[in-house]
């Protein structure tokens, strides 16, 4: 079954503490994996596509890199509004273009 | 500011009531999707539609859910005897490549 998992759930950071979040997923053949920023009672904004292992991409203090297995979203020196659910997707393989999505992390950073 | 729209915002109703939320996407996008999200979950996917054409419907969505997409252009999702268990977000999103742009949802609470 396809899947996508995040890690971790929750994420408590001081202010200029770099960290990555972690998202593994499962798919018979990657067709795209996605990174959106969803702040409470919004909907997802989108952050970023990945479509092969080793691609990287960066905006701000956002980095997010690709491997065959898993993507990271690495975070340099936060700030307080980068607080917010980080939710990774994938594209699904049977070609209908629907999004799996994973729980997503909860992440806050503390001034 | 030109990005989905969606309304109404919020809807609160009651057990058995019909309700219908509206979807207006990025002009230019021929792709539409909607997903439901509920309070610690990612976002899950509900139906897509191609300009007009209803394309697919995951088994989340029951008969008391109908999803049109007249002329290609903004797109209503009904729920007919709402039950308590369809309070959620609804979310809806448009693109035209592999990327999906979400609009802010309208949060249905059922009483």
């Amino acid at each position: 079954e396809d899947q996508v998992t995040q890690s971790p759930e929750a994420l408590r950071l001081q202010e200029g503490e770099s960290s990555s979040l972690n998202c593994s997923y499962t798919v018979s053949g990657l067709r795209g994996l996605f990174w959106y920023r969803q702040d409470p009672g919004k909907g997802p904004e989108f952050l970023f596509t990945l479509y092969s292992a080793g691609e990287e991409k960066e905006k701000e203090r956002l980095k997010a890199t690709l491997t065959k297995k898993e993507s990271f979203l690495h975070i340099t020196a936060p700030k307080p509004e980068d607080s917010a659910t980080y939710l990774c997707a994938v594209q699904d393989p049977s070609g209908t273009y629907k999004y799996i999505f994973g729980t997503g992390t909860r992440l806050k950073v503390l001034a | 500011d030109t990005g989905v729209s969606q309304n109404p915002r919020h809807k609160i109703t009651k057990r058995g009531q019909n309700v219908t939320f509206r979807c207006d996407p990025i002009s230019e996008h021929n792709r539409l999707y909607w997903y439901r999200q509920t309070l610690g979950q990612g976002p899950e996917f509900l139906t897509y539609f191609q300009n007009e054409a209803q394309l697919e419907k995951s088994r989340l969505l029951s008969d008391r859910f109908s999803a049109e997409r007249p002329k290609g252009s903004f797109s209503t999702l009904e729920i007919q005897r709402t039950e308590q268990g369809d309070s959620a977000m609804y979310l809806c999103a448009s693109g035209s490549t592999d990327t999906q742009y979400f609009g802010p949802g309208t949060r249905l609470t059922v009483l």
